[in-house]
């Protein structure tokens, strides 16, 4: 009964280091998306994915990547780490192949880059 | 494009008083809302969610929210809080069949003994 798991809970990283943020999800969700968390700023959506071998650009989608080759699992991957990414981020999921019926979220992955 | 819109962003109330936050959405056309607390150093969690149907939608812990279309509103009501309530709110929306959810800025909800 596991939900929504993030690794790593922590990271720091040096500026222009690359990393992935793993989310995995058991309840075979449809739909899986990342969102980074500033404060002042609430969540902003990064990219999203509707089902397996599908994504999307959600609204602030620069320096990052993802994929999505299974319904488990859905990376985000940080290809040139800059100071402005410092953040903390969540993934979340959702039954239907859209947000409309609530988000299990993910406990957060609080990146610091240096 | 959907927007939500916070007005406050810091509440603080004492123990057992009534409490209401604020959201307003920009849609005009069929909307989804949100409402999500987070406490501290956790993920955020689905208060209730207002798809279709009654205006009045209830939720967990006792909180419920009013879907208002004539002045494009979703406030968070509880009558009576307590200080486990003490968290940050987060409001939420969506066009009808859009994949984008979009959330407010948050308001910090802090209940005082």
């Amino acid at each position: 009964n596991a939900g929504v798991t993030q690794t790593p809970k922590f990271q720091v990283l040096k500026t222009g280091q690359s990393m992935t943020l793993q989310c995995a999800q058991d309840m075979n969700h449809e739909y899986m998306s990342w969102y980074r968390q500033d404060p002042g700023m609430g969540l902003r959506l990064i990219h999203y994915s509707v089902g397996a071998g599908i994504t999307d650009q959600g609204e602030v989608p620069n320096g990052y990547n993802v994929s999505r080759s299974t319904t488990e699992d859905f990376p985000l991957r940080l290809l040139s780490a800059a100071p402005s990414q410092t953040s903390v981020y969540f993934c979340a999921s959702s039954a239907t192949g859209g947000p409309w019926y609530g988000y299990t979220f993910g406990s957060g992955t609080r990146l610091t880059v240096v | 494009a959907q927007s939500v819109t916070q007005l406050d962003s810091q509440v603080p109330v004492f123990e057992e008083a009534p409490v209401e936050l604020r959201c307003n959405y920009s849609s005009s056309v069929s909307v989804y809302l949100f409402w999500y607390v987070q406490y501290p150093n956790q993920g955020l969690q689905l208060l209730l969610k207002y798809l279709s149907g009654s205006t009045l939608v209830k939720g967990i812990n006792g909180f419920e929210a009013e879907f208002n279309k004539s002045q494009t509103s979703f406030h968070l009501r509880k009558p009576s809080v307590h200080i486990s309530d003490t968290a940050e709110y987060f409001c939420a929306g969506t066009q009808g069949g859009s994949e984008k959810l979009v959330f407010g800025k948050g308001t910090k909800l802090t209940v005082n003994p």
